[in-house]
């Protein structure tokens, strides 16, 4: 059973500080790796997609960082805003479909002002 | 714009009982896929399709059926709801199978 593991599973942070997170998966058979922001009561949304080892992505304050031999990726916030708060999934794919995905569970962010 | 938009939204259904839920997409999106979410787990696929007509199984199939009659709308059946089938159902369609968008989730509840 392939596993997707996130880390930590809840992370509570004051407005302004810079906050990280990990998603540990299995370094065969590596395709790409998802990143989403998923906020309450809507729907995933997708943040990265990335294929290669040593692929760092940007989005605004968000960042995430990639290591395909390890198989671990980050995601970073800096300053951390009250809207930043959500549940962070990351999705491990296999190969090429959609249907490859394996998601993690999450770490819950929540942002304090 | 509508995106991915999922019927209903909430139901409460007893055991033994039938439903269906709908997806329905205004994208024109080949690919489509059916999730539940419950707690402690990632989401997990049940069933998708890679076009209209077509289906296929995911990871935890049993229990639900599906159909792809129209490209649009994606169907997921429960013929006799158990209380193990009490979760969040996402569905989500792709235009090229890399990257989906997600609808905002039926709760379900089986009691």
């Amino acid at each position: 059973i392939l596993n997707v593991e996130q880390s930590p599973q809840s992370l509570h942070v004051q407005e302004g500080d810079s906050t990280s997170f990990t998603c540990s998966f299995p370094s065969s058979n590596f395709y790409a790796l998802h990143w989403y922001r998923w906020e309450t009561a809507k729907s995933p949304e997708a943040l990265f997609v990335m294929t290669l080892n040593g692929d760092e992505k940007k989005k605004g304050r968000i960042s995430a960082t990639l290591n395909t031999k390890e198989g671990y990726s980050y995601l970073y916030i800096k300053g951390s805003q009250p809207e930043d708060s959500a549940t962070y999934l990351c999705a491990f794919r296999l190969g090429a479909g959609f249907q490859k995905l394996v998601f993690g569970t999450g770490t819950r962010l929540l942002v304090s002002p | 714009n509508a995106g991915v938009t999922q019927t209903p939204k909430f139901r409460v259904l007893k055991t033994g009982q039938s439903m269906t839920l709908l997806c329905a997409q205004d994208m024109n999106h080949e690919y489509m896929y059916w999730y539940r979410q419950d707690p402690g787990m990632g989401l997990r696929l049940i069933h998708y399709s890679v076009g209209e007509g077509t289906t296929a199984k995911g990871e935890v199939p049993d229990g639900y059926n599906v159909s792809r009659l129209k490209k649009q709308n994606f169907l997921l059946g429960l013929e006799s709801a158990a209380p193990s089938q009490t979760s969040v159902y996402f569905c989500a369609s792709s235009y090229t199978g890399v990257e989906a968008f997600f609808g905002q989730g039926t709760r379900l509840t089986v009691v």
